[in-house]
């Protein structure tokens, strides 16, 4: 059974600050994570990917992935109010063929003006 | 681009009745993707489409659930007859490989009363 763990909040952070997001996952031959953020009523949206271990830097966002502890992180610098959504963590399983992703139930994000 | 695009955005229907949910990927993707999110649980993965064909379909829950991709552009996945159990929010996501992140869209919010 393919697991995906996240803290499903709410987490609550003053604008300005930093986010963080913590993931942890149950595969230990996983390759490929995904951070998804979702506003209320959209669809997931695909933010980061990170494959290897180590920090992966895009803008505001930072992923960081150990794998010999199987978790994944992701840090929101100077998190504005727009950044309010849930934010998805998913793993794909690769078996069969097949690249379904294992998402973990969200993290609840609220920056506070 | 065109995102992925789904219709309805919401039905409601009754216990017994039949709906059909329909899922057009962005334009060229051959993986297709059908997930469900039923309240308070994480998205699971319903089945997997490699253009028309059904590369994985595990996450099925049972057989009222039906699915298909003619011609391997748009898909549609039916239930019949619909449960109480089956209300949630269906997201389809696509993507041009297997390996490579999928795009979701909007979903499709189902109640059945």
């Amino acid at each position: 059974q393919k697991e995906v763990e996240q803290n499903s909040g709410p987490l609550s952070v003053p604008e300005g600050a930093i986010a963080s997001l913590n993931c942890t996952y149950s595969d230990r031959g996983s390759q490929s994570f995904f951070w998804y953020r979702q506003y209320s009523g959209k669809s997931p949206e695909l933010i980061m990917s990170i494959y290897s271990n180590g920090d992966k830097e895009d803008g505001r966002f930072t992923a960081q992935l150990n794998k010999a502890s199987q978790y994944v992180s992701l840090l929101i610098r100077d998190s504005q109010p727009s950044d309010s959504a849930t934010y998805l963590c998913a793993v794909p399983y690769s078996g069969a063929g097949s690249y379904q992703l294992t998402f973990g139930k969200g993290t609840k994000l609220s920056v506070i003006p | 681009e065109a995102g992925v695009t789904q219709f309805p955005s919401h039905s409601v229907i009754e216990k017994g009745q039949t709906v059909t949910l329909r899922c057009d990927p962005i334009s060229g993707h051959d993986n297709l993707y059908w997930y469900r999110r039923v309240m308070g649980k994480e998205i699971k993965f319903l089945l997997h489409f490699v253009k028309e064909s059904k590369q994985d379909e595990s996450g099925m829950p049972n057989n009222r659930f039906l699915a298909e991709r003619t011609g391997g552009t748009y898909s549609t996945l039916k239930v019949q007859p619909a449960e109480l159990e089956d209300s949630g929010v269906y997201f389809c996501a696509s993507s041009p490989a297997g390996n490579q992140p999928q795009h979701f869209g909007d979903g499709t919010r189902l109640s059945i009363l």
